[in-house]
């Protein structure tokens, strides 16, 4: 059973800061990991996915990966109000977290 | 490109009543196709995921099932709804095979919110 954690609550952050969220999993063998946008209502979007150990950056988002302490974690740089949404981790095979709802505040 | 359609985007529907939830893929061939639902304040949960025409696996007993009579053509049904069944319901494709799915992800449909009343 794969299980994909995700227990921070909401997060609010002040715009212009940086916000980061984490999500842990428990299959050791997971090789692909992936970082879901939710606005409100709507359907949930890739923004990220990584693969290998260390730092992924694409644009104002950033990834890390460590296999060996199983975490992923998301940094927002310079956070937008549009910002605002759950964000969904999702380990390969069909596991998503249960999501953290990111607040920034204007 | 490719694209993934949905529908309806809105559906209440009494208890008892028979559902059907139709989701089409377009620019890809023998993609893996998913359902998922997202209760009110949860997370995504897999319903079912098929690799071809035909091919349907059920991740949690209920009752609901799914069909996939073309290749780019996905559906869920239900007999008789429930009222637990209310819940957002997301249509996913990736890539074929393993490597696919590993590398790019899902791509969503818009989603079908679906209350039972």
């Amino acid at each position: 059973q794969k299980e994909v954690e995700q227990n921070s609550g909401p997060l609010s952050v002040p715009e212009g800061a940086i916000a980061s969220l984490n999500c842990t999993y428990s299959d050791r063998g997971s090789q692909s990991f992936f970082w879901y946008r939710q606005y409100s209502g709507k359907s949930p979007e890739l923004i990220m996915f990584i693969y290998s150990n260390g730092d992924k950056e694409d644009g104002r988002f950033t990834a890390q990966l460590n296999k060996a302490s199983q975490y992923v974690s998301l940094l927002i740089r310079d956070s937008q109000p549009s910002d605002s949404a759950t964000y969904l981790c999702a380990v390969e095979r069909l596991a998503f977290g249960k999501g953290n709802q990111v607040v920034v505040i204007p | 490109s490719q694209t993934i359609h949905q529908w309806p985007a809105t559906l209440v529907q009494p208890v008892g009543s028979p559902l059907s939830l139709e989701c089409t893929v377009e620019g890809t061939s023998n993609p893996n196709l998913y359902w998922y639902r997202q209760a009110a304040g949860r997370g995504l949960q897999l319903l079912f995921y098929s690799v071809g025409i035909g091919q349907i696996s059920s991740e949690v007993p209920q009752n609901l099932s799914a069909s996939r009579p073309q290749d780019r053509q996905f559906i869920l049904s239900s007999k008789k709804l429930l009222l637990s069944d209310s819940g957002f319901y997301l249509c996913a494709w990736s890539e074929p095979g393993t490597g696919g799915l590993r590398r790019y992800g899902y791509t969503f449909g818009s989603g079908t919110r679906l209350t039972v009343v």
